[in-house]
Protein backbone atom coordinates (compact mmCIF):
# COMPACT_ATOMS: atom_id res chain seq x y z
CA UNK A 1 0.00 0.00 0.00
CA UNK A 2 1.65 3.47 -0.91
CA UNK A 3 -1.05 5.54 0.40
CA UNK A 4 -3.26 6.26 2.79
CA UNK A 5 -7.14 4.29 2.34
CA UNK A 6 -9.85 3.96 3.99
CA UNK A 7 -12.80 1.96 3.52
CA UNK A 8 -15.80 2.08 3.25
CA UNK A 9 -16.05 5.28 1.47
CA UNK A 10 -19.51 5.68 3.09
CA UNK A 11 -21.85 3.87 5.64
CA UNK A 12 -25.29 4.09 6.37
CA UNK A 13 -26.58 2.98 9.69
CA UNK A 14 -29.58 3.03 12.60
CA UNK A 15 -29.05 4.63 15.96
CA UNK A 16 -27.92 2.64 18.10
CA UNK A 17 -25.58 0.78 16.08
CA UNK A 18 -22.17 -0.17 16.58
CA UNK A 19 -20.11 0.46 13.55
CA UNK A 20 -16.64 0.32 12.45
CA UNK A 21 -14.17 1.48 9.83
CA UNK A 22 -10.61 0.51 7.91
CA UNK A 23 -7.42 2.94 7.40
CA UNK A 24 -4.64 1.32 5.78
CA UNK A 25 -1.63 2.47 5.48
CA UNK A 26 2.21 1.58 4.46
CA UNK A 27 3.39 -0.85 7.48
CA UNK A 28 7.27 0.69 6.81
CA UNK A 29 8.86 3.60 8.53
CA UNK A 30 6.07 4.00 10.46
CA UNK A 31 5.93 7.35 12.88
CA UNK A 32 2.30 7.98 13.88
CA UNK A 33 -1.54 7.83 12.50
CA UNK A 34 -4.19 10.52 13.46
CA UNK A 35 -7.66 10.31 12.81
CA UNK A 36 -10.16 13.06 12.80
CA UNK A 37 -13.94 13.71 12.52
CA UNK A 38 -15.01 16.29 9.93
CA UNK A 39 -18.42 17.68 10.49
CA UNK A 40 -20.18 19.75 7.98
CA UNK A 41 -19.69 23.27 7.82
CA UNK A 42 -17.30 22.60 10.88
CA UNK A 43 -13.62 21.68 10.83
CA UNK A 44 -11.58 18.21 11.06
CA UNK A 45 -11.09 17.57 14.73
CA UNK A 46 -8.78 15.55 15.78
CA UNK A 47 -10.17 12.55 17.60
CA UNK A 48 -6.77 10.00 18.41
CA UNK A 49 -2.73 10.02 17.87
CA UNK A 50 -1.77 7.00 17.76
CA UNK A 51 2.04 5.89 17.83
CA UNK A 52 2.78 2.19 19.05
CA UNK A 53 1.77 -1.13 17.75
CA UNK A 54 -1.02 -2.43 19.75
CA UNK A 55 -2.35 0.61 20.98
CA UNK A 56 -5.66 1.30 21.82
CA UNK A 57 -7.52 5.12 21.68
CA UNK A 58 -10.87 5.96 23.58
CA UNK A 59 -12.69 8.60 24.02
CA UNK A 60 -16.48 8.01 25.02
CA UNK A 61 -18.22 5.67 22.54
CA UNK A 62 -15.26 5.91 19.82
CA UNK A 63 -11.99 3.83 19.99
CA UNK A 64 -9.56 2.94 17.63
CA UNK A 65 -6.67 0.50 17.24
CA UNK A 66 -3.50 0.09 15.40
CA UNK A 67 -1.16 -2.57 13.86
CA UNK A 68 1.83 -1.00 12.69
CA UNK A 69 3.47 -4.19 11.58
CA UNK A 70 0.74 -4.97 9.00
CA UNK A 71 -0.39 -1.80 8.21
CA UNK A 72 -4.29 -1.20 9.62
CA UNK A 73 -6.38 0.90 11.95
CA UNK A 74 -9.64 0.43 13.04
CA UNK A 75 -11.98 3.27 14.58
CA UNK A 76 -14.99 1.96 16.43
CA UNK A 77 -18.53 3.86 17.41
CA UNK A 78 -20.47 2.33 19.86
CA UNK A 79 -23.92 2.79 20.06
CA UNK A 80 -24.27 5.33 16.72
CA UNK A 81 -25.94 8.12 17.23
CA UNK A 82 -26.88 11.11 15.03
CA UNK A 83 -24.11 13.32 16.28
CA UNK A 84 -21.79 11.08 14.99
CA UNK A 85 -22.59 11.60 11.06
CA UNK A 86 -19.38 12.92 10.25
CA UNK A 87 -16.16 12.25 7.70
CA UNK A 88 -13.87 10.29 9.90
CA UNK A 89 -10.31 10.90 8.15
CA UNK A 90 -7.58 8.66 9.01
CA UNK A 91 -3.64 10.57 8.42
CA UNK A 92 -0.06 9.09 7.93
CA UNK A 93 2.45 10.86 9.62
CA UNK A 94 5.03 10.47 7.76
CA UNK A 95 8.21 12.16 10.19
CA UNK A 96 9.02 14.38 7.51
CA UNK A 97 6.81 17.45 8.18
CA UNK A 98 4.10 15.64 6.15
CA UNK A 99 1.06 13.93 6.87
CA UNK A 100 -0.78 12.32 4.07
CA UNK A 101 -4.61 12.09 4.82
CA UNK A 102 -6.98 8.97 3.26
CA UNK A 103 -10.09 9.87 1.42
CA UNK A 104 -12.61 9.49 4.68
CA UNK A 105 -15.48 7.27 5.34
CA UNK A 106 -18.68 9.30 5.25
CA UNK A 107 -21.02 8.00 8.28
CA UNK A 108 -24.78 8.60 8.32
CA UNK A 109 -26.55 8.04 11.31
CA UNK A 110 -30.31 7.87 10.64
CA UNK A 111 -32.55 8.47 14.09
CA UNK B 1 -7.81 30.52 23.01
CA UNK B 2 -8.57 31.54 19.54
CA UNK B 3 -8.26 28.80 17.14
CA UNK B 4 -6.69 28.75 13.32
CA UNK B 5 -7.90 31.73 11.46
CA UNK B 6 -7.94 31.64 8.15
CA UNK B 7 -9.12 34.83 5.80
CA UNK B 8 -11.29 35.71 4.00
CA UNK B 9 -13.84 32.46 4.27
CA UNK B 10 -14.86 32.90 0.51
CA UNK B 11 -13.17 33.80 -2.42
CA UNK B 12 -14.48 34.32 -5.97
CA UNK B 13 -11.44 34.84 -9.21
CA UNK B 14 -11.31 34.76 -12.23
CA UNK B 15 -8.92 32.27 -14.95
CA UNK B 16 -5.16 33.73 -15.25
CA UNK B 17 -5.77 36.00 -11.73
CA UNK B 18 -3.84 35.06 -8.50
CA UNK B 19 -4.68 34.83 -4.75
CA UNK B 20 -3.47 34.93 -1.66
CA UNK B 21 -4.77 32.94 0.92
CA UNK B 22 -3.98 34.17 4.90
CA UNK B 23 -3.73 31.38 7.90
CA UNK B 24 -2.95 32.78 11.75
CA UNK B 25 -2.00 29.78 13.67
CA UNK B 26 -3.07 29.07 17.54
CA UNK B 27 -0.74 31.03 19.39
CA UNK B 28 2.76 29.17 20.51
CA UNK B 29 1.96 26.62 17.27
CA UNK B 30 4.89 26.66 15.20
CA UNK B 31 3.68 24.60 12.29
CA UNK B 32 1.71 25.43 9.47
CA UNK B 33 0.49 23.01 6.94
CA UNK B 34 -1.91 23.47 3.75
CA UNK B 35 -3.81 21.24 2.27
CA UNK B 36 -6.33 21.60 -1.02
CA UNK B 37 -9.76 19.48 -0.75
CA UNK B 38 -11.68 19.20 -3.93
CA UNK B 39 -14.58 17.36 -4.62
CA UNK B 40 -14.40 13.86 -3.93
CA UNK B 41 -10.79 13.89 -3.23
CA UNK B 42 -9.69 14.12 0.08
CA UNK B 43 -6.95 16.11 1.82
CA UNK B 44 -4.48 16.51 -0.43
CA UNK B 45 -0.89 17.87 1.11
CA UNK B 46 -0.02 20.98 -0.50
CA UNK B 47 2.87 22.15 2.12
CA UNK B 48 4.30 22.34 5.00
CA UNK B 49 5.85 25.40 6.95
CA UNK B 50 8.02 25.52 10.50
CA UNK B 51 10.19 28.34 11.28
CA UNK B 52 9.81 30.47 8.27
CA UNK B 53 11.23 27.69 6.22
CA UNK B 54 9.15 25.20 3.97
CA UNK B 55 10.05 22.03 5.16
CA UNK B 56 7.89 19.88 2.52
CA UNK B 57 5.96 19.92 -0.33
CA UNK B 58 3.52 18.09 -2.03
CA UNK B 59 2.87 17.07 -5.68
CA UNK B 60 1.20 20.47 -6.72
CA UNK B 61 2.74 22.43 -9.46
CA UNK B 62 4.79 25.69 -9.32
CA UNK B 63 2.15 28.48 -9.08
CA UNK B 64 1.25 27.14 -5.76
CA UNK B 65 3.68 28.87 -2.96
CA UNK B 66 3.42 29.86 0.58
CA UNK B 67 5.25 31.83 2.98
CA UNK B 68 5.82 31.61 7.05
CA UNK B 69 6.43 34.98 8.83
CA UNK B 70 8.26 35.59 12.00
CA UNK B 71 5.05 35.42 14.23
CA UNK B 72 4.08 32.02 12.61
CA UNK B 73 1.37 33.41 10.50
CA UNK B 74 1.35 31.87 7.06
CA UNK B 75 0.47 32.49 3.50
CA UNK B 76 -0.65 30.49 0.41
CA UNK B 77 -0.44 32.17 -2.95
CA UNK B 78 -1.70 30.41 -6.28
CA UNK B 79 -0.84 32.64 -9.49
CA UNK B 80 -2.11 31.93 -13.10
CA UNK B 81 -5.58 30.37 -11.76
CA UNK B 82 -6.90 27.22 -13.80
CA UNK B 83 -10.62 26.51 -13.20
CA UNK B 84 -9.21 23.18 -11.28
CA UNK B 85 -7.88 25.03 -8.76
CA UNK B 86 -11.21 25.83 -7.70
CA UNK B 87 -11.73 23.95 -3.89
CA UNK B 88 -11.36 24.17 -0.24
CA UNK B 89 -7.72 25.24 1.23
CA UNK B 90 -7.46 24.42 4.71
CA UNK B 91 -4.51 25.28 7.32
CA UNK B 92 -3.57 23.25 9.69
CA UNK B 93 -1.07 24.26 12.93
CA UNK B 94 0.65 22.37 15.60
CA UNK B 95 3.26 22.69 17.97
CA UNK B 96 5.67 21.39 16.33
CA UNK B 97 4.71 18.78 13.77
CA UNK B 98 1.64 17.41 14.85
CA UNK B 99 2.85 14.35 15.74
CA UNK B 100 1.54 14.05 19.39
CA UNK B 101 -0.99 16.24 19.31
CA UNK B 102 -2.17 16.16 16.19
CA UNK B 103 -3.24 19.03 14.12
CA UNK B 104 -5.60 22.19 14.54
CA UNK B 105 -7.14 23.30 11.56
CA UNK B 106 -8.50 26.41 10.53
CA UNK B 107 -12.52 26.82 8.94
CA UNK B 108 -11.12 26.97 5.09
CA UNK B 109 -11.05 29.25 2.45
CA UNK B 110 -13.58 28.09 -0.14
CA UNK B 111 -12.12 29.35 -3.53
CA UNK B 112 -14.58 29.17 -7.07
CA UNK B 113 -12.37 29.77 -10.30
CA UNK B 114 -14.93 31.17 -12.95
Amino acid sequence: ILNVEQSPQSLHVQEGDSTNFTCSFPSSNFYALHWYRWETAKSPEALFVMTLNGDEKKKGRISATLNTKEGYSYLYIKGSQPEDSATYLCARWTGGFKTIFGAGTRLFVKA
Amino acid sequence: KAGVTQTPRYLIKTRGQQVTLSCSPISGHRSVSWYQQTPGQGLQFLFEYFSETQRNKGNFPGRFSGRQFSNSRSEMNVSTLELGDSALYLCASSLVQGEDYGYTFGSGTRLTVV
